[in-house]
């Protein structure tokens, strides 16, 4: 089946700063989706973005369909931002999302 | 609008007891999804229903596992004589379409544990 990884696993930053999170996906999909998960648990939706590149705030992604990878970009993180960011994708001919690891992030004030 | 709602929140079980788990999708939803995250497994999905209909139940774990769908809307998960590696939070999402144009909006989980 399709293996998403994500990179970094870890990452701690000061508020302020900003970061890259990327996806990588073995085969084509249909659907990516990326996914913040809080401290309570709820997954909050992110972007759609099975290609091209989307901005909301200071949150933006780009998918790279033809190279098989999507990067969240994070500017002037806040401690707000803290959680793991899930990537997933739904590979075609199927119903279902296929999540990577996570990379769980820790803003600092 | 309201989004995906699941109750309980948290459900406390001995190991062999039947839980249910409930799912309201986004009213208009079509498309209904479970899956859960363990510690162990990260994220995974259990089925998909589209309707009434579950066209895939791939990811059901073990035939203790079935969910139903009923009027289109709410799903509830059943698991059967749990069992303690049942522990997980589950989680259910809806789509508009469910056909990989839409995105996947995730409710709040159930934690379930089992003793």
């Amino acid at each position: 089946g399709i293996q998403v990884e994500q990179s970094p696993p870890d990452l701690i930053l000061q508020e302020g700063a900003n970061s890259t999170l990327r996806c990588n996906f073995s085969d084509s999909v249909n659907n990516l989706q990326w996914f913040h998960q809080n401290p309570w648990g709820q997954l909050i939706n992110l972007f759609y973005i099975p290609s091209g590149t989307k901005q909301n705030g200071r949150l933006s992604a780009t998918t790279v369909a033809t190279e098989r990878y999507s990067l969240l970009y994070i500017s002037s993180s806040q401690t707000t931002d803290s959680g793991v960011y899930f990537c997933a994708v739904e590979p075609y001919n199927t119903d279902k999302l296929i999540f990577g690891t996570g990379t769980r992030l820790q803003v600092f004030p | 609008g309201a989004g995906v709602s699941q109750s309980p929140s948290n459900k406390v079980t001995e190991k062999g007891k039947d839980v249910e788990l409930r799912c309201d999708p986004i009213s208009g939803h079509t498309a209904l999804y479970w899956y859960r995250q363990s510690l162990g497994q990260g994220l995974e999905f259990l089925i998909y229903f589209q309707g009434n209909s579950a066209p895939d139940k791939s990811g059901l774990p073990s035939d203790r596992f079935s969910a139903e769908r009923t009027g289109g809307s709410v799903s509830t998960l059943t698991i059967q004589r749990t069992q303690q590696e049942d522990s997980a939070v589950y989680l259910c999402a809806s789509s508009l379409q469910g056909d990989g144009t839409d995105t996947q909006y995730f409710g709040p989980g159930t934690r379930l544990t089992v003793l």
